[in-house]
């Protein structure tokens, strides 16, 4: 079956330690995107990609950073310069211009990192 | 920059249809309108998009109004497996061209048993 993996589910890390999130996708999806959501937040957008080599911040970018080697994987580092890392982690992906030609987002089920 | 505005929380009794509002004045006219809803600790789950029309589909309904200033989404028979918070969402697209979903803080849907 086809599906968007995000590992692990809980995580935990020290303060001041960079940390690594996964997110895999095996949909052929062009697109994919990262999201952070705090308890009862809404989802904001820290970086999206939508082709292999290339990604664009979101709306919260600092402190974070992302690649796109693979059209299947687009990992999240959340570094030692994000104030607030504690939070529950989303990734997403979807076709390119989905929005637009009316097709929707497929979600991960979210990593919860903790730091301590 | 949420596009969208939605009241906070809802309540509705079980097997009773729910019906959760969402204001998009500002919406494009090719700019579809999208729903998902989030079950705690769970990423979203796409329910429906329309962009003129009215659409069903084995989930819910959607009635976006002739002006498409306005949009609901009904649930004919909520179960209190509908508990969720329900994000309606349109297109933005960033400055450089590429578009994104940006999510509002939604509905929390209630169902009482």
């Amino acid at each position: 079956d086809g599906g968007i993996t995000q590992s692990p589910k809980y995580l935990f890390r020290k303060e001041g330690q960079n940390v690594t999130l996964s997110c895999e996708q095996n949909l052929n999806h062009d697109a994919m995107y990262w999201y952070r959501q705090d308890p009862g937040q809404g989802l904001r957008l820290i970086y999206y990609s939508q082709i292999v080599n290339d990604f664009q911040k979101g709306d919260i970018a600092e402190g974070y950073s992302v690649s796109r080697e693979k059209k299947e994987s687009f990992p999240l580092t959340v570094t030692s310069a994000q104030k607030n890392p504690t939070a529950f982690y989303l990734c997403a992906s979807s076709i390119r211009d989905s929005v637009s030609r009316g097709y929707g987002y497929t979600f991960g089920s979210g990593t919860r990192l903790t730091v301590v | 920059d949420a596009k969208t505005t939605q009241p906070t929380s809802m309540d509705c009794a079980e097997g009773r249809a729910a019906n959760l509002p969402c204001n998009h004045s500002t919406i494009s006219g090719n700019e579809y309108v999208y729903w998902y809803r989030q079950i705690h600790s769970q990423g979203p789950q796409y329910i429906i998009h329309g962009l003129k029309n009215n659409e069903t589909n084995e989930m819910a309904s959607l009635i976006i109004t002739e002006d498409r200033k306005s949009s609901t989404l009904i649930l004919p028979h909520a179960t209190l497996r509908d508990t969720a918070v329900y994000y309606c969402i349109v297109r933005v697209v960033s400055n450089f061209g590429n578009e994104k979903l940006t999510f509002g803080t939604g509905t929390r849907l209630t169902i009482i048993p």
